[in-house]
């Protein structure tokens, strides 16, 4: 089974709106750790946002939100207020601490902020 | 600034040709560097692991051979594109890591012509 899920592989947003990346993990281990990575076209990997499958509190980071959801193993990324600068691929990504280091992406999305 | 570096940034080598790309962890020591390849609108693909001091680990389908991975010291880690053929083009990013925290690089853009 896949780890990491990523449904949508091209989203739209208007400038100024919101935009909900979704991502859906399978994992076993209890103790795992979610990303959210924006790549521009330059091809850096620019870590935005992290959550702790223990943290009790959704995470955030300025503009980023992740929309934990540990049942339903979905780790959605919230954009508010988007900006032209905010059109890249953005990946999803795990680790698992019984392979701390090891990295699960998935396909990625493809977002396009419209002016 | 930057925590770790790729050099170079882009390359455009012949085909039969090798090709070297660095990878150098600048604040910290990095025990674990992982080497990605990524095509066009595609996600990243791990290749290998490495650890300080020790031979890589390599992914199933990815030839030991023909991508030769170095990870001689904390700080450093080369991939050898060795007979580079079209194919082989591709953007590599590699990642970094430690016990406490890892950072991606900034990645390499191979052409092969």
């Amino acid at each position: 089974a896949q780890k990491i899920t990523q449904t949508q592989p091209g989203m739209f947003v208007q400038e100024k709106e919101a935009v909900t990346l979704d991502c859906t993990y399978d994992t076993s281990d209890p103790s795992y750790g979610l990303f959210w990575y924006k790549q521009p076209s330059s091809g850096e990997m620019i870590f935005l946002i992290y959550q702790g499958s223990y943290d009790q509190q959704n995470a955030t980071e300025g503009r980023y939100s992740l929309n934990f959801q540990k049942a339903r193993k979905s780790a959605n990324l919230v954009i508010s207020a988007s900006q032209l600068g905010d059109s890249a691929m953005y990946f999803c990504a795990m680790r698992e601490d019984q392979n701390f280091n090891k990295f699960y992406f998935g396909s990625g999305t493809k977002l396009n902020v419209k002016p | 600034g930057a925590v770790v570096s790729q050099h170079p940034s882009r390359v455009i080598c012949k085909s039969g040709t090798s090709v070297k790309i660095e990878c150098r962890s600048l604040d910290f020591q990095a025990t674990t560097m992982f080497w990605y390849r990524q095509f066009p609108k595609q996600s990243l693909m791990l290749m290998a692991t490495s650890n300080e001091g020790s031979k890589a680990t390599y992914e199933q389908g990815v030839e030991k051979d023909k991508f030769l991975i170095n990870h001689a010291s904390l700080t450093l880690s080369t991939l050898t594109v060795t007979s580079a053929h079209p194919e082989d083009s591709s953007f590599y990013i590699c990642r970094a890591a430690s016990s406490y925290e890892q950072y991606f690089g900034p990645g390499t853009r191979l052409t092969v012509t």
